[in-house]
């Protein structure tokens, strides 16, 4: 079984819909973060979370919400999607020991919003 | 600011020739830096990462990349390419902000493997 997984796989919404996007991880991770991937944009940063005390902006927190619902669970929320919010979105987990550590990625969660 | 660059989003190569993928960074204090590869459809693995010591560092499935200090350089190479290694390729840095290292991604190159 994967060590990061996330749920949907794919989503096609409409705007203004609200989103929640999933991830879980059997890593034992305390660090977890959310990013989205678009096309020559490479990967920015929307929000972290170091515990689930500690919730943190990325570059790219606005029109986006998260919940750390317990050390495995870290969800992305839209509350009202738009257009430019399609894009691959990636959670991913690191160990809290050291900034050397790499982080683990899920499979990613393709969203398009109509 | 602190900032990773990635020369060249598309790099293409033939089968058996040498790779090489540039990344340079902008830090006034030693960074961690990081390779990973996204493969279609999936998401990014590690490849190799750079910590302290020595500055040639030895990844998986051939690559290697350099740090150099003077240059704020930390390029991926592979001295003969392979149809498998056709995927996307990040160079990420880890920049103290406050009391945490934060990582930041390059915008990536994609390696094109012709036959």
């Amino acid at each position: 079984d994967a060590d990061v997984t996330q749920t949907p796989r794919n989503r096609i919404t409409k705007t203004g819909k609200r989103i929640m996007l999933e991830c879980s991880q059997t890593k034992g991770h305390d660090r977890m973060y959310w990013y989205r991937q678009d096309p020559g944009l490479g990967l920015r940063l929307i929000y972290y979370s170091f515990d689930v005390k500690d919730i943190n902006k990325g570059e790219i927190s606005d029109g986006y919400s998260v919940s750390r619902q317990a050390q495995a669970k870290f969800s992305l929320s839209l509350e009202s999607a738009i257009p430019n919010q399609t894009a691959l979105y990636f959670c991913a987990t690191s160990d809290l020991s050291g900034p050397h550590n790499e982080q683990f990625f899920g499979p990613g969660t393709r969203l398009t919003v109509l | 600011a602190q900032s990773v660059t990635q020369l060249g989003s598309h790099v293409s190569v033939s089968e058996g020739a040498l790779v090489l993928l540039r990344c340079n960074y902008s830090s006034s204090v030693p960074p961690y830096l990081f390779w990973y590869v996204q493969y279609p459809n999936q998401g990014l693995q590690l490849l190799l990462k750079y910590t302290t010591g020595a500055t040639l560092v030895k990844g998986i499935n051939g690559f290697e990349a350099e740090f150099k200090k003077s240059e704020t350089s930390f390029h991926l190479t592979k001295p003969s390419a392979h149809m498998s290694d056709a995927a996307e390729y990040f160079c990420a840095v880890s920049f103290r902000s406050g009391g945490s290292y934060i990582p930041t991604f390059g915008r990536g190159t994609s390696l094109i493997v012709h036959p």
